[in-house]
């Protein structure tokens, strides 16, 4: 399967961990965002790199949310000390980023709960 | 004001109508639209792109975009029932993907 895959697909963890996801983007995307989706909301943005480089980081993103993208491949998204408020679906997408062809493919999400 | 609008449901319709979704945006560095259709508990799957005014059609959906009056639509002809879904407009210029908040169809059988 070439689409964006994302592990896992579900974490259960309680209020305090420490948490970890990865995403690993279609071969050849340069660009790869991280979102955060709560019930019966849209999207919401986290952050997203250009190759290796982070470019851009939400303001919501608290310094308990930490992204990595070594080398442009892979990326993973770690939340310190885990709250409930924490909990939600997070998407990763990737985009090839190339001329007019900057259309975004997502994976099935992490969905996160912290009891 | 949000940066982009999409007109808040639900929507509920019988099997074989014409559905419209709309979303407005307000940032004109907007250059690129998307819509997805997203099951419950699943990711986003992408529907349609486009990046300039106008039409694309693409079996029964067709996305339309107005960039002078910043206005984008999804239609979806002879609407089934595997049609009920979520749909989220997204758009971006040069950095991050930006979504409206997203609309919830059904189509009735």
């Amino acid at each position: 399967d070439t689409g964006v895959s994302q592990n896992p697909r579900h974490k259960i963890t309680k209020r305090g961990q420490n948490v970890t996801f990865r995403c690993d983007p279609i071969s050849e995307h340069n660009r790869l965002y991280w979102y955060r989706q709560t019930l019966g909301q849209g999207p919401e943005f986290l952050t997203y790199f250009q190759n290796e480089a982070q470019l851009e980081k939400s303001r919501l993103l608290s310094d308990r949310f930490s992204a990595e993208r070594p080398k442009g491949s892979f990326s993973t998204l770690e939340i310190q000390r885990t709250e409930q408020g924490d909990s939600a679906m997070y998407l990763c997408a990737s985009s090839p980023w190339q001329g007019a062809r900057t259309e975004a493919f997502f994976g099935q999400g992490t969905r996160l709960t912290v009891v | 004001q949000k940066e982009v609008e999409q007109d808040p449901g639900p929507l509920s319709v019988p099997e074989g109508a014409i559905v419209s979704l709309n979303c407005t945006y307000s940032n004109s560095a907007f250059q690129y639209f998307m819509w997805y259709r997203q099951y419950s508990r699943k990711g986003p799957e992408l529907l349609m792109y486009t990046y300039s005014s106008g039409n694309k059609e693409d079996g029964r959906f067709t996305a339309q975009v107005d960039k002078s009056s910043k206005y984008i639509s999804l239609f979806i002809r002879d609407s089934q029932p595997s049609d009920s879904a979520t749909y989220l407009c997204a758009m971006n210029g040069i950095g991050k993907l930006t979504f409206g908040k997203g609309i919830t169809l059904s189509v009735r059988p």
